[in-house]
């Protein structure tokens, strides 16, 4: 079985500018949730969805979005980016009924310049 | 005050000796705990699950919950320099959100 794939791995933005990460759960998982991880903060969370919704939201500012797909397929969304965006951010896909089988991707590594 | 507390390290050991990573936590609520292991430039892979107190063993890896003292810990046996990684503990809090410590990093030196 697959595991989770994201895309980009690496990606290098400018301030003020906008950026879509992508996350492919495994198959047969609804439940997809996103992190940002800096050694500083550590891994935080920022949302979850859940068959097309939003489940759980963290404590991230508006301009940090995502939404999924029918397809469970996961995207995230950052406007007007600033430097301290910058940070490896990770999706974990899980079947939704079980909260500690949560199966991380590799992770999109995100400089903001 | 951070939800979880985790000692960043790091941490480097001989191959073969015990090691215990330790993580405190203010929510009371917490009624489950995680162990995972972040190896360079990968997603981290989860290690151990306990629910409440009390212990879990999985081959040379023990993970010890005390709600009472809100301290967990993950005792590595006969450590390998394969071991080597960051090691993160998670919380479930309310609404099933995850909350993880920053990590700890381990190098274990043959």
């Amino acid at each position: 079985k697959a595991g989770v794939t994201q895309t980009p791995r690496y990606l290098i933005k400018t301030r003020g500018q906008q950026v879509t990460l992508s996350c492919s759960p495994i198959s047969g998982h609804r439940s997809v949730s996103w992190y940002q991880q800096t050694p500083g903060q550590g891994l935080q969370f920022l949302f979850e969805y859940f068959s097309e919704t939003q489940r759980n939201k963290g404590n991230f500012p508006g301009r940090f979005s995502g939404r999924q797909f029918s397809n469970s397929r996961s995207e995230m969304n950052v406007s007007t980016l600033e430097l301290g965006d910058s940070a490896l951010y990770l999706c974990a896909s899980s079947a939704g009924s079980s909260y500690n089988e949560q199966f991380f991707g590799p992770g999109t590594r995100l400089t903001v310049l | 005050q951070k939800e979880v507390e985790q000692d960043p390290g790091p941490l480097s050991v001989p191959e073969g000796a015990i090691v215990s990573l330790n993580c405190t936590y203010s929510n009371s609520a917490f009624q489950y705990f995680m162990w995972y292991r972040q190896y360079s430039r990968k997603g981290p892979e989860l290690l151990m699950y306990t629910y409440s107190s009390g212990n879990k063993e999985d081959g040379r890896f023990t993970a010890q919950v005390d709600k009472s003292s809100k301290y967990i810990s993950l005792f590595i046996r006969d450590s390998q320099p394969s071991d080597s990684a960051t090691y993160l503990c998670a919380m479930i809090g309310g609404g099933n959100q995850f909350y993880f410590g920053t990590g700890t990093s381990l190098t274990v030196i043959p």
